[in-house]
């Protein structure tokens, strides 16, 4: 039962425009939602993170908004950059638990030039 | 502010034999996580331990197994490997506590079961 659902594998976009990649949670008792960048053979790097009493939060070029009504959360990258390039993971923690995370499949952004 | 570290970075074992692998959280931080990642499965939780006991566990069998020390040092053991065991292992850190806090990943351990 996949908790976390990342629906796009992958996604290309050109350098300078906006990266949108979304996420989806079935489980109502997560609380707290984050994002994760990672490259290969590296552990992902934490980029922005959200809980459930907001509905976006902002850092730099990295936005995230979250839908608790539809159970949806996307992360906006504006603009887009070659170096964004890499694999995204969605994951989400709830109350008692946050240092348990589920982890969605991962989506891959490729920055094209 | 030092990062985690996790050793070895690279593991080969045959079927039946058991490892150990290890992971010095971030200076500070109590809590220790441990994941293991695969192309089928994805990031998987394995458990938590924070204070030198485990606080969360996943849905993982008894083969599976960890500690953490007092200086927040943990390991984590797999015994009678399998070749399905082969996967990216990663620990994370954190506070530990407080709401939703955040995880601090280390680089991993490539495990290779032959």
């Amino acid at each position: 039962d996949q908790q976390v659902k990342q629906n796009s594998p992958s996604l290309s976009v050109q350098e300078g425009r906006i990266s949108i990649l979304n996420c989806d949670y079935t489980n109502s008792m997560f609380d707290y939602f984050l994002w994760y960048k990672k490259y290969p053979a590296e552990g992902p790097t934490f980029l922005i993170s959200i809980s459930s009493i907001k509905d976006k939060n902002e850092d730099g070029r990295f936005t995230v908004f979250l839908n608790k009504s539809a159970k949806h959360l996307s992360l906006h990258i504006v603009p887009s950059q070659p170096g964004d390039s890499a694999v995204y993971f969605c994951a989400a923690s709830g109350t008692g638990t946050a240092s348990k995370l589920t982890f969605g499949t991962g989506t891959r952004l490729q920055v094209t030039l | 502010k030092a990062g985690v570290t996790q050793t070895p970075r690279y593991l080969i074992k045959t079927r039946g034999q058991q490892v150990t692998l290890s992971c010095s959280p971030i200076s500070g931080h109590r809590s220790v996580s441990w994941y293991q990642q695969t192309p089928g499965q994805g990031l998987q939780f394995l458990f938590e331990y924070f204070s030198e006991t485990q606080r969360n566990k996943g849905n993982f069998p008894g083969r599976f197994s960890g500690r953490q020390f007092s200086n927040s040092r943990s390991e984590m053991n797999v015994s009678t490997l399998e070749l399905g065991d082969s996967a990216l292992y990663l620990c994370a850190s954190s506070s530990g506590t407080g709401w939703g806090n955040e995880q601090f990943f280390g680089p991993g351990t490539r495990l290779t079961v032959l």
